[in-house]
């Protein structure tokens, strides 16, 4: 069974570029989950996605991120415009339902760096 | 508030025993969870606990839950330099269906 996939893996930009990442869920997978890891820190939950529905978006900086999960499949993530406490690594993560929180399978993360 | 508590940082020989320890904040949490992450991969899922068991064993891994102290700790037994990663706690507050991740320790195991 293929894993979560998520591109780019490394990405640099300059402040106030935008920028947009994508992650493919586990198929089958409903619920969709993109978390923000600053360097030293844990995973902080950005937005959930059930299907194609928010879930939760309470901590997402709706001035300047925004992220769509068309047709309930994948999902992109943009960031416009980045600033430079944008920097940090961009996991995505998928779960059967919402449920199944202790069953979130992880992918590899975006890196971005922002100068 | 929603703060995941760890030590940052343990160092052990290979073949002891390693003990992280995580502080969590809602004595209401149904699951705590332990994840594991190696440099430039994603975090994998190592164990997890029901609420209302107090230790869970898997192979190498003990998990010991005290909801009146709302501490959790994960035990690896015979350590291998395999295992140095970040370990991360997490918790599901009451309410939400997202994972609360602690700080992180870091776990180095020299030969």
């Amino acid at each position: 069974e293929a894993g979560v996939a998520q591109s780019p893996r490394y990405k640099i930009i300059e402040k106030r570029q935008s920028v947009a990442f994508w992650c493919n869920p586990i198929s089958g997978h409903a619920t969709l989950y993109w978390y923000q890891q600053i360097l030293g820190q844990g995973p902080k939950l950005l937005i959930q996605f059930q299907n194609n529905g928010v879930v939760d978006d309470s901590q997402l900086p709706k001035d300047r991120f925004s992220a769509e999960r068309l047709k309930g499949v994948d999902s992109t993530l943009k960031i416009q415009p980045a600033k430079l406490e944008d920097s940090a690594v961009y996991l995505c993560a998928s779960s059967l339902s919402a449920g199944d929180t202790y069953e979130q399978y992880f992918g590899p993360g975006t890196r971005l760096t922002v100068t | 508030g929603e703060d995941v508590e760890q030590s940052l940082f343990l160092s052990v020989r290979e073949g002891d025993s390693s003990v992280i320890n995580c502080t969590y904040t809602d004595s209401s949490s149904t699951y705590l969870y332990w994840y594991k992450q190696e440099p430039g991969a994603g975090l994998q899922l190592l164990t997890y606990i029901f609420s209302n068991m107090d230790m869970k064993q898997d192979q190498r891994l003990t998990v010991l839950l005290n909801k009146k102290d709302k501490h959790l700790s994960l035990r690896i037994a015979d350590t291998q330099t395999g295992d140095s990663a970040i370990y991360f706690c997490a918790e599901t507050p009451t309410g939400f269906q997202k994972l609360v991740f602690g700080t992180g320790t870091r776990l180095l195991v020299s030969p």
